[in-house]
């Protein structure tokens, strides 16, 4: 069961640099999201997509772009990296938009990522 | 908007010691309630839920209640493990039809053989 797979694992960029996180999913689920880690501040959510060809942001999605042109990939893209952006990011995804009926989230193992 | 409270860390606790770590929340309707895990290196890992009123949720030795009456999902396990030793993070999930979870601040357990 690969689940939620997200590459690469860690990652060192220079500030202005552009890069892509991916997040693959094969467990056919609608649902797919980014989160960010802060010490501190628990998981924050960056921008989700309820299915193929449609994302909304979330709560801090500023300098973050998503795209979704198929069910199994959520990439992330970092336009211009910042040092503020240095955080560990989290894939998750789920099989349905709700939670009432049991439906639960699975993240993948995390990219942590450090910008200088 | 939603928020969820828990309480201030880290925790030391020697093997075999009760362990419960608060977690209260704030939200309109009746949200489900999470409790995820991350052990060091990790990635975060569902440890157990409940999704609606007095709900108990267990799982490897850990439950936690959903008491609406006092907007609380505490943790809690008998006697905990130096392998329980990792970040707990309570978090809720969103009434609304977007599947989005509010997380507290998440809180490192630290057990001492």
């Amino acid at each position: 069961n690969a689940g939620v797979t997200q590459t690469p694992k860690f990652q060192v960029l220079k500030t202005g640099q552009s890069m892509t996180l991916q997040c693959a999913q094969d467990m056919n689920h609608e649902y797919m999201s980014w989160y960010r880690q802060d010490p501190g501040m628990g998981l924050r959510l960056i921008h989700y997509s309820v299915g193929a060809g449609i994302t909304d942001q979330g709560e801090v999605p500023n300098g973050y772009n998503v795209s979704r042109s198929t069910t199994e990939d959520f990439p992330l893209r970092l336009l211009s990296a910042a040092p503020s952006q240095t955080s560990v990011y989290f894939c998750a995804s789920s099989y349905s938009r709700e939670f009432s009926s049991g439906n639960t989230i699975y993240f993948g193992e995390g990219s942590w990522l450090t910008v200088v | 908007g939603n928020s969820v409270t828990q309480m201030e860390g880290p925790v030391t606790l020697s093997e075999e010691a009760f362990l419960t770590i608060n977690c209260t929340y704030t939200a309109t309707g009746y949200p489900s309630l999470f409790w995820y895990v991350q052990y060091p290196g990790e990635g975060l890992q569902l440890l157990l839920k409940a999704t609606k009123a007095d709900d108990k949720g267990s799982n490897k030795g850990f439950e936690a209640t959903y008491r609406k009456e006092t907007t609380s999902f505490h943790l809690e396990k008998g006697s905990v493990q130096v392998s329980d030793s990792a970040v707990y993070f309570c978090a809720l999930g969103d009434t609304g039809a977007n599947s989005k979870l509010t997380f507290g601040k998440g809180i490192t357990l630290s057990v001492r053989p």
